[in-house]
């Protein structure tokens, strides 16, 4: 398997604009997790799915992100407006939960920035 | 709530030295524990886990031991090298059937000098 596959790697865009990072996931892993990555705040989990449905998006900072999980197979995380604040290292993982200690897989990260 | 607090970096040792990285965690119910290493510009990958009490995991020399009456989950490494600076990230993982979030702690910068 090429593990978890994220694109793109880099973004720059423009403050207002909206910004899609996007997520293919390790086939058969059900669990699905979005985090944060700055200097200032560390590694911050903003949502995470089980079987495609969104089981906590407490960590989602407001109303301009928002994320999906279409199928078993992609997953989307959308900033919209995008504001420089938002720039940071997004990373995306997955498990396939069998019991105590399942490993999460990460991507390579999309280094997003907001000008 | 769940959480985990890890010391602070950055660290900077010279080769060979012994290291300690400090975790502690708070969680409800039975958590499963993890040290995750992030070299430069790559994702986490998992060092070593451990998933019930006094369970020790053990990976290219470093060891972490789940103690659950310190609520801790030190790391450590008796003899560093250059290729082990990273960012060292402490993690913990709820049972399944509570939701099974992964949660990590604010991560470590370890450099290793020769």
């Amino acid at each position: 398997d090429a593990g978890v596959i994220q694109s793109p790697r880099h973004e720059v865009t423009e403050m207002g604009q909206e910004v899609t990072l996007r997520c293919k996931p390790i086939s058969g892993h059900n669990s699905l997790f979005w985090y944060r990555q700055t200097m200032m705040r560390g590694l911050e989990l903003l949502i995470y799915f089980n079987n495609n449905v969104p089981i906590d998006d407490s960590g989602m900072p407001e109303d301009r992100f928002s994320a999906k999980m279409p199928n078993a197979s992609f997953s989307t995380l959308k900033i919209q407006p995008s504001e420089p604040r938002d720039s940071a290292v997004y990373f995306c993982a997955s498990s396939f939960p069998r019991g105590a200690g399942t490993e999460a897989f990460f991507g390579q990260g999309t280094r997003l920035t907001v000008v | 709530g769940n959480s985990v607090t890890q010391m602070e970096g950055p660290v900077t040792l010279s080769e060979e030295a012994f290291l300690t990285i400090n975790c502690t965690y708070t969680a409800t119910g039975y958590p499963s524990l993890f040290w995750y290493v992030q070299y430069p510009g790559e994702g986490l990958q998992l060092l070593l886990k451990a998933t019930k009490a006094d369970d020790k995991g053990s990976n290219k020399g470093f060891e972490a031991t789940y103690r659950k009456e310190t609520t801790s989950f030190h790391l450590e490494k008796g003899s560093v090298q250059v290729s082990d600076s990273a960012v060292y990230f402490c993690a913990l993982t709820l049972p399944y059937n509570q939701g099974g979030k992964l949660i990590f702690g604010q991560g470590t910068e370890l450099s290793v000098k020769p």
